[in-house]
């Protein structure tokens, strides 16, 4: 029952240092999302694919960009690090409108 | 835009009282509402989806209600245990973008003393 799977689960950076942010889902859903979790600032949307092929930017795009490499599969990158962007990232999946989002475990990733 | 907002942000029961959690939004087009918890240090787990056609949903000791022409939706847990101490959040999807963009409220922390 492997659902949603992020990896790393932590990563320490320097502050320049680019990164790719890996997530998989194995439910055949068409819709994948990159989330960032900050305190007090909840849950926000950085970028997702409402299907294969497509991507579209969220609340919260600057400094990153992605990839739906096929229908599993839904990538992140930091291109350059910036302290700003330490936080915890999740990744989402759901299928038809109808149907619930499935979240992974999250990746804690601090910039220094 | 649509806002959703939880209110209180946090809040703290002894064990065996039941809880009520309320989120609120803006906008009541909406596809559907869905209910998660957090644990410390983990990621969410959905407890509860509400269609926009639904007043209810329930799952063992956990009922949530929707009313959306108020842009309310209600989480009640019976008879609280310590291990339901986590944060709630709701999350809404729009029905203008039902195959992408979600807005999530920043959740109520509870606690459940023994």
């Amino acid at each position: 029952n492997a659902g949603v799977t992020q990896t790393p689960k932590f990563q320490v950076l320097k502050t320049g240092q680019s990164m790719t942010l890996q997530c998989a889902q194995d439910m055949n859903h068409n819709s994948m999302y990159w989330y960032r979790q900050d305190p007090g600032m909840g849950l926000r949307l950085i970028y997702y694919s409402a299907s294969e092929g497509t991507t579209d930017k969220g609340e919260v795009p600057n400094g990153y960009n992605v990839s739906r490499l096929n229908k599993r599969e839904f990538s992140l990158r930091l291109e350059s690090a910036a302290p700003s962007q330490t936080s915890v990232y999740f990744c989402a999946s759901s299928g038809y409108p109808d149907q619930p989002q499935h979240f992974g475990d999250g990746t804690r990733l601090s910039i220094l | 835009k649509q806002e959703v907002t939880q209110i209180p942000a946090a809040l703290s029961v002894p064990e065996g009282e039941n809880l009520v959690l309320n989120c609120s939004f803006t906008d009541s087009a909406i596809y559907n509402l869905q209910w998660f918890r957090q644990d410390p240090g983990k990621g969410l787990t959905s407890l509860l989806l509400i269609q926009s056609s639904q007043r209810e949903q329930t799952s063992g000791r956990l009922n949530a209600s929707l009313d959306k022409s108020s842009g309310r939706s209600t989480l009640y847990i019976a008879a609280s245990q310590p291990g339901d101490s986590a944060t709630y959040l709701c999350a809404v999807r729009p029905r203008t973008d039902s195959w992408g963009k979600f807005q999530f409220g920043a959740g109520t922390q509870v606690v459940v003393t023994p």
